[in-house]
């Protein structure tokens, strides 16, 4: 079983449509994120949910919207989707986000590879 | 700024020989995490080695090593015996222990092992 899973692999969109994509982690972890993989492959966190709650959300435009509607699931809506937001975005999962040793451990899943015409 | 820095956009090294990856970092912490993690083309990130800061003692894994010198702020891959499948980027990365899961992570640097 895959440990970290996103659905799709592949989107390919026109500017200007709303898109999801979801993520869903099957180790009983408390804390998911979502990271952004630029053109340049520069990685970079944009948001992190621990228990459903919003921890970190890194100034990322608000036509980015993560729904966590449980611990083990994490999507991230675009709106208005632009050329800029080509990119490849992972979710990851982590034991918990601060405390014991091992929590620093992030789980990725495979990418999204998100593609604005 | 807390901030990675990866000089070498591009390596390559033959097959069964060692190579070294550089990295450097920024930080006015004292209690933080360091990583090197592999992005072969398939995309998936994978964990290729872990450095606690307040250990003194350097990281192994296998093949991998690391060369960790705190007040240099430097931050080392070894890979010896290098192998057709450690083609990929690898990322240097950072994370500040107690600040929730934020990985900081370098250019990547992206190695070719040639047969």
């Amino acid at each position: 079983d895959t440990a970290v899973s996103q659905t799709p692999k592949y989107l390919v969109t026109q500017m200007g449509n709303d898109k999801s994509i979801k993520c869903e982690q099957n180790l009983g972890h408390d804390t998911m994120y979502w990271y952004k993989q630029d053109s340049k492959k520069f990685l970079k966190i944009m948001f992190s949910y621990n228990n459903k709650e919003l921890i970190i959300n890194e100034t990322v435009p608000n036509r980015f919207s993560p729904k966590s509607p449980d611990k083990a699931h994490l999507n991230l809506h675009i709106n208005s989707l632009e050329l800029g937001d080509s990119a490849v975005y992972f979710c990851a999962s982590s034991q918990a986000f601060r405390g014991a040793q091992g929590n620093e451990k992030l789980f990725f899943g495979s990418g999204t590879q998100l593609s604005v015409l | 700024a807390q901030t990675v820095t990866q000089s070498q956009p591009e390596m390559s090294v033959q097959e069964a020989e060692t190579v070294t990856l550089s990295c450097t970092y920024d930080t006015s912490e004292s209690n933080y995490y360091l990583f090197w993690y592999k992005q072969p083309p398939s995309r998936q990130m994978i964990l290729v080695i872990r450095q606690e800061a307040y250990k003194q003692q350097n990281a192994t894994e296998n093949r991998f090593s690391v060369n960790f010198q705190k007040a240099a702020k430097s931050f080392s891959l070894k890979i010896s015996d290098s192998q057709l499948g450690d083609t990929a980027m690898y990322f240097c990365a950072f994370m500040i222990y107690n600040q929730g899961g934020k990985l900081i992570f370098g250019q990547g640097t992206e190695l070719s092992v040639k047969p």
